[in-house]
């Protein structure tokens, strides 16, 4: 069945830092992937989609590789800052147009 | 400003009783959604509506259920026959769905938190 994974435990970093999140898929072939932030009791909000043919992404501090050989899509923020931490999901667009969500992956930065 | 509204923020469900979450959005999207959240998972769809009128089931649509009458709002009832409805709900919207809406995010709501009495 397919299969979404991210870090399951949380990442801790200190600001300044550069913080890297994964996202790993199985039997699946997604032509776009997502990555989207939590914050606690809100809903995702959408930061930046990568189509299959595209290897990077980028928007000011972000950005995100996808790899389709590995299934897998990392998604990096720069010089982190206390306000980035918060919980990162990762999403996949599915021929049906449907997206599947990975369980998401808890960052904190600290001052 | 445009955007996803859902209420109640907060629910709770009594035995054997029908509780309806209500979402509506001014966004003019074709497509609404709703999503089940629970600790450690993630996001798992429940229904969808591409158009009004029309709804798919989702991935877990047992014990719930949906209508589309206009095109901003697509209410979601939790029905006494789902068993574990304790949950962060979350509605979405995006401009279309199927494969034009491949490469289009979703808009949310900030969900509605379920809870047994």
């Amino acid at each position: 069945s397919q299969k979404i994974e991210q870090n399951s435990e949380a990442l801790n970093i200190q600001e300044g830092k550069t913080a890297t999140l994964t996202c790993n898929y199985t039997n699946y072939s997604p032509a776009y992937l997502q990555w989207y932030r939590q914050d606690p009791g809100r809903g995702p909000v959408f930061l930046l989609l990568i189509r299959e043919n595209e290897k990077e992404k980028r928007k000011e501090r972000l950005k995100v590789t996808f790899d389709t050989t590995l299934k897998q899509s990392l998604f990096h923020i720069t010089a982190s800052q206390p306000a980035d931490s918060a919980t990162y999901l990762c999403a996949l667009a599915n021929q049906g147009g449907k997206l599947i969500f990975g369980q998401g992956t808890e960052l904190s930065v600290k001052p | 400003d445009g955007g996803i509204t859902q209420s109640p923020k907060y629910l709770f469900r009594k035995e054997g009783q029908n509780v309806t979450l209500s979402c509506e959005q001014n966004l003019n999207h074709d497509a609404m959604y709703w999503y089940r959240q629970d600790p450690g998972q993630g996001l798992r769809l429940i229904y969808y509506s591409q158009i009004v009128n029309d709804f798919q089931k989702g991935d877990i649509a047992e014990g719930y259920s949906v209508s589309r009458e206009k095109k901003e709002s697509f209410p979601l009832t939790v029905t006494s026959a789902q068993k574990n409805p304790t949950a962060f709900y979350l509605c979405a919207s995006s401009p279309q769905t199927g494969q034009g809406g491949l490469n289009q995010p979703q808009h949310f709501g900030d969900g509605t938190r379920l809870s047994i009495l």
